[in-house]
């Protein structure tokens, strides 16, 4: 069974700060995702990483997927209060033409204006 | 464009009582299509996924099923709810391999 254990659980912060978020695991993934999600909706995706060491951008968001491809960094520069939400970071595995997600608990991130 | 559609959004269910979810996609075909359920504003377990017509699979033994009668469309149900399946219900499809998933808005049970 693969786990994925997200850090912090619970993060508060000003706006204009800066937080970095992470998601380690001592499995090896495909992929590695992550979502935002707002209370009484379905999580919605941010980005997907593929290739070990890779780095998107999402205007102030940016994510890194580890060497291994064991863990992942979500960094959010200059928190504005709309980033308020849940994130989820969740790994890939494939298996019988499936593509299974095995999610964190979460992140609660609140920016307080 | 490709949606996803989950109802209710809410349901309210006495303990005993049975449970029929259903989730619909449109503008794809032979999507593989899973079963969530997220406890309270935290992470997400999957119940079950489907990767065609008639084929579930079952990643935790509990008081509920799935069936896959049409290619786009999941049904999760349950002859006798139980107070444990109180949470909040997520439907999820994908295409492929680092495609993501795309959930649909999910049902909030209580089952009393």
């Amino acid at each position: 069974t693969q786990l994925l254990e997200q850090s912090p659980q619970f993060l508060s912060i000003q706006e204009g700060e800066n937080l970095t978020v992470y998601c380690n695991s001592s499995s090896v993934f495909s992929s590695l995702q992550w979502y935002r999600q707002e209370p009484g909706e379905g999580p919605v995706l941010l980005v997907t990483v593929v290739t070990g060491g890779e780095v998107k951008k999402l205007k102030r968001l940016t994510f890194q997927f580890g060497d291994a491809r064991k863990d992942s960094s979500l960094h959010i520069t200059a928190a504005q209060t709309g980033d308020t939400g849940l994130y989820l970071c969740a790994g890939e595995v494939t298996g019988a033409g499936s593509y299974q997600l095995t999610f964190g608990k979460g992140t609660k991130l609140s920016v307080i204006p | 464009s490709q949606t996803i559609h989950q109802w209710p959004a809410t349901l309210v269910q006495p303990v005993g009582s049975p449970l029929s979810l259903e989730c619909t996609v449109e503008g794809t075909s032979n999507p593989n299509l899973y079963w969530y359920r997220q406890a309270a504003g935290r992470g997400l377990q999957l119940l079950f996924y489907s990767v065609g017509i008639g084929q579930i699979s079952s990643e935790v033994p509990q008081n509920l099923s799935a069936s896959r009668p049409q290619d786009r469309q999941f049904i999760l149900s349950s002859k006798k709810l139980l107070l444990s399946d109180s949470g909040f219900y997520l439907c999820a499809w994908n295409n492929g391999a680092n495609y993501g998933y795309t959930f649909g808005s999910g049902t909030r049970l209580t089952v009393v």
